[in-house]
C-alpha cells in the first residue's frame, strides 16, 4: 500500500520561529514531490515542488532524500498568515493520457501565535 | 482566485436521495479529477478524466457515478449514499501535456452530509 506520512501536530510557534515538517513515503517508485497549503475549510493550494538538490522559495525551504523516502519543509520567520495545514504529496503512478494520481499525506497543521 | 468551480457548495441528502455534484473549470484543462476529503483521513482519488475519457477509477463504490461530457465539466453522480459517505468532496484539473507531472489546480469543494 503506498502511504505518505505526516506528523499531525498541531504545530504552535510563535511569530518568527522556524518550523520544519517531515514527511515520508513507502512508494520508492515515486516520480514527484510537492508541498500543498491548505486553509481552514478552503482547498489545497500547491506551495512548491520539491527537487531531488533541495530548492528554496522566499522563507520556505524543501529537501528530497531519495534513499531515505524523506521529503521535509523548512519555514523561516513564520508569519500569523503561515498558519494553515501543509500537506506532503507525491505522484505514484501514471494514469495515461498524462495523467498522475497524487497521494497525499494527512497533513501537518501549523497554528502561528502572535 | 482559483479557475475551477463546484456547486453547491453544501449539500446535506438522505440515503435515498439522489443528488449531483457538479464540477467546472475555466482554465482550458484537459484531465479533471474528484478527491474525498474525510476528517483525520488524507485525501483519496476517486475518478481521473483525461480528454474526456476516464482513466482512473480507485476502487470506488457503484453509488458513485461520474460523468465527464466535455474538457470543461465534471459531474458527480451520487445515490443511496451512507452516513460514511459524508465528506469534503473536491474536484480539481490540470493541463496534461505528457511526458510530467503538471500542477493540479482545486475548486472550493462540496461539503456533503448524508443523514
Amino acid at each position: 500500500r503506498k502511504e505518505v506520512e505526516q506528523d499531525p501536530g498541531p504545530f504552535n510557534v510563535p511569530e518568527g520561529a522556524t518550523v520544519a515538517f517531515n514527511c515520508t513515503y513507502s512508494n520508492s517508485a515515486s516520480q514527484s514531490f510537492f508541498w500543498y497549503r491548505q486553509d481552514c475549510r478552503k482547498e489545497p493550494k500547491l506551495l512548491m515542488s520539491v527537487y531531488s538538490s533541495g530548492n528554496e522559495d522566499g522563507r520556505f525551504t524543501a529537501q528530497l532524500n531519495r534513499a531515505s523516502q524523506y521529503i521535509s519543509l523548512l519555514i523561516r520567520d513564520s508569519k500569523l498568515s503561515d498558519s494553515a495545514t501543509y500537506l506532503c504529496v507525491v505522484t505514484d503512478a501514471y494514469s495515461g493520457a498524462g495523467s498522475y494520481q497524487l497521494t497525499f499525506g494527512k497533513g501537518t497543521k501549523l497554528s502561528v501565535i502572535p | 482566485e482559483t479557475g475551477v468551480t463546484q456547486t453547491p457548495r453544501h449539500l446535506v441528502m438522505g440515503m435515498t436521495n439522489k443528488k449531483s455534484l457538479k464540477c467546472e473549470q475555466h482554465l482550458g484543462h484537459n484531465a479533471m479529477y474528484w478527491y474525498k476529503q474525510s476528517a483525520k483521513k488524507p485525501l483519496e482519488l476517486m475518478f481521473v478524466y483525461s480528454l474526456e475519457e476516464r482513466v482512473e477509477n480507485n476502487s470506488v463504490p457503484s453509488r458513485f457515478s461520474p460523468e465527464c461530457p466535455n474538457s470543461s465539466h465534471l459531474f458527480l453522480h451520487l445515490h443511496t449514499l451512507q452516513p460514511e459517505d459524508s465528506a469534503l468532496y473536491l474536484c480539481a484539473s490540470s493541463q496534461d501535456r505528457g511526458g510530467g507531472y503538471n500542477e493540479q489546480f482545486f475548486g472550493p469543494g462540496t461539503r456533503l452530509t448524508v443523514l
